[in-house]
């Protein structure tokens, strides 16, 4: 198994520009999510699905969009990139439907610049 | 609203000598608890955590926590830190209820010196 990926590793981006972060896992994991990791403030939530066809918002959704079109794969969009949005970005995904007992599994994370 | 602390935002200890890293959280009703570890430049990985079994949870690596109902606590202990213990924690909150919902503290760097 290679567990969750993300691609690319490292991004960097001009004010305005979009693009679109990787993400996908093996393991026919039901929950995946979107976490932003800043300095000093822990990992935050930005979407997250609970299966194909499913997704929702979680604390700091402004700027991102997400889809989940297959189990598998659950890529992030930036739509207008901005300075704000420097930041690493970790996937993760774990077995059921809800992460409540659950251990989450970690992609190895996107940096990405903004300038 | 459910909120974890994670009280220091960075411990040193020397080779050899215990770890005690300490989250504290709201106690709205009974969560479940983890804590993750971050490498450098790393994903986060597991460590151990608390569902509701027994209290005094042991992890990898030789690390373990103990869950304090009345002190709303979950530290993380070690009792010999080894150089490859320099990393990132976070203690990590789950409510239950709706889907995600998992509350992450601020994280706290531990330095291990020689």
């Amino acid at each position: 198994n290679a567990g969750v990926t993300q691609t690319p590793k490292f991004q960097v981006l001009k004010t305005g520009q979009s693009m679109t972060l990787q993400c996908a896992q093996d393991m026919n994991h039901e929950y995946m999510s979107w976490y932003r990791q800043d300095p000093g403030m822990g990992l935050r939530l930005i979407h997250y699905s609970v299966g194909a066809g499913i997704t929702d918002q979680g604390e700091v959704p402004n700027g991102y969009n997400v889809s989940r079109s297959t189990t598998e794969d659950f890529p992030l969009r930036l739509l207008s990139a901005a300075p704000s949005q420097t930041s690493v970005y970790f996937c993760a995904s774990s077995p059921r439907s809800s992460p409540s007992t659950d251990t989450q599994y970690f992609g190895p994370g996107t940096r990405l610049t903004v300038l | 609203a459910q909120s974890v602390t994670q009280l220091d935002s960075h411990v040193s200890v020397s080779e050899g000598t215990p770890v005690l890293l300490r989250c504290n959280y709201s106690s709205s009703y009974s969560p479940s608890l983890f804590w993750y570890v971050q490498h450098p430049n790393k994903g986060l990985q597991l460590l151990l955590k608390y569902t509701s079994a027994a209290t005094l949870v042991k992890g990898i690596n030789g690390f373990e926590a103990e869950f304090k109902k009345s002190e709303t606590s979950f530290h993380l202990t070690k009792p010999s830190a080894h150089m490859s213990d320099a990393a990132e924690y976070f203690c990590v909150v789950s409510y239950g209820g709706s889907q995600g919902n998992l509350i992450f503290g601020k994280g706290t760097k531990l330095s291990v010196k020689p």
